[in-house]
């Protein structure tokens, strides 16, 4: 089963609304990183939090990590229509050469 | 430009004809990695490299061959395609691998086995 699991699946909302997406992991990490996909293009990486860090800012990106709770939020401010596009978390897991891919959370901005 | 460059971006085949999707780097990075999106399973890795010649599998590594005989390219070898490996595939590469680095992705080559 996937390690990172993001929710919603789809969120839609109205452009200047702020949009968050969460993620849930299962086992212990070094890090979580966030990616944004435009349609069927490469992944982008956005932002990166580690597993000694509780919340990390840039631009218009919070990301928060609650290790306890074995979770992670995005949140998007201010959104744009540009920001339409696929959110994946990835989780850098101890001792694994790879990054795990949740399923990712499709974002729509609406004019 | 800094960039992971993936060839052919398209590609139509038919089961059992060998194909090579092409992968190349020019950041000078030491780890690379094949990985295929599929829907309601999100990414998958292939197989990765830590550096030149040293290549190991991933999570779903039936069917593919890769080699990293230069640090900037790292090929992905279908010897015999059949249906189940249609797909999205992408190359990725990082400087290194420590754990906490982030992966740079190619544009991606979305592969259809007739």
């Amino acid at each position: 089963s996937q390690q990172g699991e993001e929710d919603p699946q789809a969120l839609s909302i109205q452009e200047g609304e702020n949009a968050t997406m969460n993620c849930s992991y299962k086992t212990s990490i070094n890090n979580l990183q966030w990616y944004r996909q435009n349609s069927g293009r490469g992944l982008v990486h956005l932002i990166l939090i580690r597993s000694n860090e509780r919340e990390k800012h840039s631009g218009r990106l919070r990301v928060t990590l609650d290790t306890s709770k074995k979770s992670s939020s995005l949140l998007i401010t201010a959104s744009r229509a540009a920001d339409t596009a696929s959110y994946f978390c990835a989780t850098g897991i101890q001792g694994a050469q790879k990054l795990v891919f949740g399923q990712g959370t499709r974002l729509t901005i609406n004019p | 430009e800094a960039q992971v460059t993936q060839n052919p971006r398209y590609l139509i085949t038919v089961t059992g004809k060998k194909l090579t999707v092409t992968c190349s780097q020019n950041m000078n990075h030491e780890y690379m990695s094949w990985y295929r999106q599929d829907p309601g399973l999100g990414l998958r890795q292939i197989y990765y490299s830590m550096n030149v010649e040293v290549t190991d599998k991933g999570d779903v590594p039936e069917g593919y061959k890769v080699s990293r005989k230069e640090k900037r390219n790292f090929p992905l070898i279908l010897e015999s395609p059949s249906p189940n490996q249609t797909s999205l595939y992408f190359c990725a590469s990082s400087l290194s691998w420590t754990g906490t680095e982030k992966l740079f992705f190619g544009s991606g080559t979305q592969l259809s086995v007739l």
